[in-house]
């Protein structure tokens, strides 16, 4: 059964220090994408990123990049220099071999600190 | 600018009392679903809609009904809504499905009392 674990329930942080939230998916795919979405406080989910799995290279936008390691069936992501408005929930998802939706993960509240 | 839009943000209503949910994207996107978000239990997908007249459930359908006449247009509608629908429901759209972003509405918040 396809499933995307966030195990990281919470983390806070000071600013100015990095982070690594960690997803882990399972799915029977040889091919898909993996996404990750930030929820702020506001509460509205904007789209950050969509890799697919023949690419492993990282992906990197401004402070955020992203490893994906098809070995492992991870998608990581790391805010670099975090600030306070980075603090949000992040989700990690994975669409359904089965049907028409997104599978997401739990999701990691991070907190950052001034 | 590109967008979906949702309203109300919030509504708070009593059990039985007919209530929609309003959703509109400009994007021309074909694919349109509904989620809604509680905690310990995460996004759910309510209904989703592939194209012009074409619905199908999700994972929670029962209490809901959704119409898909346009393609920019995909209410939700709660027929006799109840206190276990209280809930933050998002709209969402895609260009075609699982593999495209999903382009999130802003939310709506309901309360059932």
């Amino acid at each position: 059964a396809q499933k995307v674990t966030q195990a990281q329930t919470e983390i806070s942080v000071v600013e100015k220090e990095d982070v690594t939230l960690d997803c882990v998916y399972e799915t029977r795919d040889t091919t898909y994408y993996l996404f990750w979405y930030k929820q702020p406080p506001s509460g509205e989910l904007v789209f950050l990123i969509r890799r697919n799995s023949f690419d492993e290279q990282n992906e990197i936008s401004g402070r955020y990049s992203w490893n994906f390691q098809k070995s492992t069936s991870s998608f990581n992501f790391t805010i670099t220099a975090s600030q306070v408005v980075d603090s949000a929930v992040y989700f990690c998802a994975l669409p359904s071999e089965s049907s028409y939706k997104l599978i997401f993960g739990s999701g990691t509240r991070l907190l950052v600190r001034p | 600018e590109a967008q979906v839009t949702q309203n109300p943000r919030y509504l708070i209503t009593v059990t039985g009392k007919k209530l929609t949910v309003t959703c509109s994207q400009n994007m021309n996107h074909e694919y349109m679903s509904w989620y809604r978000q509680d905690p310990g239990l995460g996004l759910r997908q309510i209904y989703y809609s592939m194209n012009v007249e074409v619905t199908d459930k999700g994972d929670v359908p029962e209490g809901y009904k959704v119409s898909r006449k346009e393609k920019r247009n995909f209410p939700l509608i709660l027929e006799s809504p109840s206190p276990n629908q209280t809930s933050l429901y998002f709209c969402a759209s895609s260009f075609e499905g699982n593999d495209s972003p999903l382009h999130f509405g802003n939310g709506t918040r309901l309360t059932v009392t």
